[in-house]
């Protein structure tokens, strides 16, 4: 079973930028059915995706983050990441990257997600 | 972008009782609707796609229907295990979006 590990810094201060790992166990990211994604959740509240990158390093942004974050794609290293400029205490919660089953071109659905890893936004 | 409203936002239940959650897009979203299961401190799990495919291993109490902009996910026997928070997705365009969940707990 494949299996998605996240990692980065636990705290990032105000302003600064955010940059996490994702580590992809799997015999290859380059198929066509699948994308890879981050999304993240503050503390007690529900799901926000952030963005998808594809193995030919087409990218997919939330409108509402575009200006601030970029995801790329790494398939020699089995490996995605999010690089997060500017954060603030809004950005605080659990990150989570995850495969995208495309079930309809670029449009799909998360079928494997990594454990989360929490980051804080504070002085 | 497309908003996805759940209801209700908390439901209490009991062991073995039939349980239905709502999600409601803004716009026609055909069957492009996902549902995951989250239990505290875990990632969710996918249990739903295109509105009505059971993921494998999904147990068969759990059943997603509807097109258009209403669906709901109802679980037909509640479980231990079924105690979670439940999202909807949509996937109608290339910006994926979560409702707010709805929260199964116990009554």
């Amino acid at each position: 079973q494949m299996q998605l590990q996240e990692s980065g810094p636990g705290l990032v201060k105000p302003s600064e930028t955010l940059f996490l790992t994702c580590n992809v166990s799997a015999d290859s990211m380059s198929t066509s059915r699948y994308y890879w994604g981050w999304i993240r959740q503050p503390p007690g509240k529900g799901l926000e995706w952030l963005g998808n990158v594809y193995y030919s390093g087409t990218t997919y942004y939330n409108p509402s983050l575009k200006s601030r974050v970029t995801v790329n794609v790494d398939t020699s290293k089995k490996q995605i990441s999010l690089k997060l400029i500017s954060v603030t205490a809004a950005d605080t919660g659990v990150y989570y990257c995850a495969r995208y089953r495309s079930i309809v071109g670029a449009k799909g659905a998360f079928d494997i997600w990594g454990q989360g890893t929490m980051v804080t936004v504070s002085s | 972008d497309i908003q996805m409203t759940q209801s209700p936002p908390t439901l209490s239940a009991s062991v073995g009782d039939r349980v239905t959650i709502t999600c409601r897009a803004s716009q026609n979203i055909d069957t492009f609707l996902a549902w995951y299961q989250q239990r505290p401190g875990r990632a969710p799990k996918l249990l739903v796609s295109d509105a009505s495919t059971l993921e494998s291993g999904v147990p068969s109490t759990f059943s997603g229907s509807g097109s258009g902009t209403d669906f709901t996910l109802t679980i037909t026997s509640l479980q231990p295990d079924d105690f979670a928070t439940y999202y909807c997705q949509q996937y109608s365009d290339y910006s994926p979006t979560f409702g707010h969940g709805t929260k199964v707990e116990i009554k």
